[in-house]
């Protein structure tokens, strides 16, 4: 069975904090993707990875970095956590290559920043 | 850029037909994939086109016209459970193969 695990479920941060988000998959897949999802603006591509150690920015980057050290582990980083970054965050992971294959994802981390 | 445009809400009774339409306007296009989530959940794999035409899964079918930038989701034989957002999203080739999603059509079914 597919497994994309998130670390946390619900997490609260203060303002200003680093917060690490961690992302596992244990099906060999080259791609892995952070998405946060809020109401009414569907899922929007934070940063994706095709590799390890390979990273590219997606939609909205500003105020999050990445890692790809492992290629089944990706991590989300909020270098000085804002309230505006309060949201679900959603990973994801998918097979690398030129043909497409389907996105598993996490169930996600609800992330709150007070 | 890439965006996607989809309805944002769609509602019918079990039994009817619904179909969600998205159009779309990518760089890159590479494909057309529809994903499913219910509340509280992680989005799920529903279908893929990558060429124009009609695919078919059971209750679900998914259409795609690349001259029109233009596809959408069939929901056939409603039911109660099929309540749920979908989200077209495309596949964008730079440097390996990102998924952009559209903002989600939440379908509402009645009995």
């Amino acid at each position: 069975d597919v497994k994309v695990t998130q670390s946390s479920r619900y997490l609260v941060k203060r303002t200003g904090e680093k917060v690490f988000l961690e992302c596992v998959q244990d099906m060999d897949h080259e791609n892995m993707f952070w998405y946060r999802q809020d109401p009414g603006l569907g899922l929007r591509l934070i940063y994706f990875s095709y590799d390890v150690k390979m990273k590219e920015k997606g939609d909205i980057p500003e105020g999050y970095s990445v890692s790809r050290e492992k290629k089944e582990r990706f991590s989300l980083i909020l270098e000085s956590a804002s309230t505006n970054q309060t949201s679900m965050y959603l990973c994801a992971s998918s097979l690398g290559g030129q043909r497409h294959t389907e996105a598993f994802f996490g169930q996600g981390t609800r992330l709150t920043v007070v | 850029g890439q965006s996607l445009e989809q309805p944002s809400e769609v509602t019918a009774v079990e039994g009817a037909i619904v179909q969600i339409n998205c159009t779309y306007q990518t760089s890159g296009f590479y494909g057309l994939s529809w994903y499913q989530q219910h509340d509280g959940g992680a989005p799920t794999f529903l279908s893929y086109n990558a060429l124009d035409g009609l695919e078919e899964t059971g209750r679900f079918s998914s259409f795609l016209s690349r001259s029109d930038s233009y596809g959408y989701l069939l929901l056939q034989e409603l039911q109660m459970k099929d309540s749920a957002s979908y989200f077209c999203a495309s596949s964008w080739r730079q440097a390996g193969t990102a998924l952009i999603f559209g903002k989600g059509t939440t379908l509402s079914v009645s009995s």
